[in-house]
């Protein structure tokens, strides 16, 4: 499978932890997504990398998140000291970085409940 | 800021053709997005359209209006597992993409 996958699926803890998401995109592909999705609603972006470079995160990242990508391949997404607010679906998506790559293709998700 | 308006809920009938809405207001336009997201799975690309028109893909079809801040996607010929959400989502730049709420499709017999 060539796909973007996530690891874990899913993820149980309890409030106080710490915990963090690994996403590995498609090979090819230099940009890599980081969104947040709540039942009912769409993703919201979180943050996003060209190859190693962070080059965009949104102000609902709040300072108990953070996200790298160290060698341009897999990225890590830590939340710490979750809060039972940060229960949700993480996606990650990647796409190739070419005037014509702008499709997004996302992975399976890590669904997270906190308690 | 971006702000984007698509229908909660709609239904149709097996067969038939459906089209669901999206109007958004952004500052800024790269392109618009419509994804289909089953239930407790992953968004899969439908559709893209960055020019004005009609962009036509197998029973899927997307049309956009650049002026009118306005999309929709066509369904054609309905299947029981066209049953999911669409999500309309645009993008600004290289980036961020800033997504709808999702139009939750109800196909039945």
């Amino acid at each position: 499978d060539t796909g973007v996958s996530q690891n874990p699926r899913h993820k149980i803890t309890k409030r106080g932890q710490n915990v963090t998401f690994r996403c590995d995109p498609i090979s090819e592909h230099n940009r890599l997504y980081w969104y947040r999705q709540t039942l009912g609603q769409g993703p919201e972006f979180l943050t996003y990398f060209q190859n190693e470079a962070q080059l965009e995160k949104s102000r609902l990242l709040s300072d108990r998140f953070s996200a790298e990508r160290p060698k341009g391949s897999f990225s890590t997404l830590e939340i710490q000291r979750t809060e039972q607010g940060d229960s949700a679906m993480y996606l990650c998506a990647s796409s190739p970085a070419r005037a014509d790559g702008q499709t997004q293709y996302f992975g399976p998700g890590t669904r997270l409940l906190v308690l | 800021g971006q702000n984007i308006d698509q229908p909660t809920e709609m239904t149709a009938t097996e067969g038939a053709i459906v089209q669901i809405n999206c109007t958004y207001q952004t500052s800024g336009f790269n392109g618009l997005f419509w994804y289909q997201q089953h239930a407790g799975e992953a968004p899969t690309f439908l559709s893209y359209n960055v020019l004005d028109g009609l962009e036509e893909k197998g029973r899927f079809s997307s049309f956009l209006s650049r002026s009118k801040g306005y999309s929709y996607l066509l369904l054609k010929e309905l299947q029981m597992k066209d049953s999911a959400s669409y999500l309309c989502a645009v993008r600004r730049d290289a980036g961020k993409s800033t997504f709808g709420d999702g139009t939750t499709l109800t196909v039945k017999p």
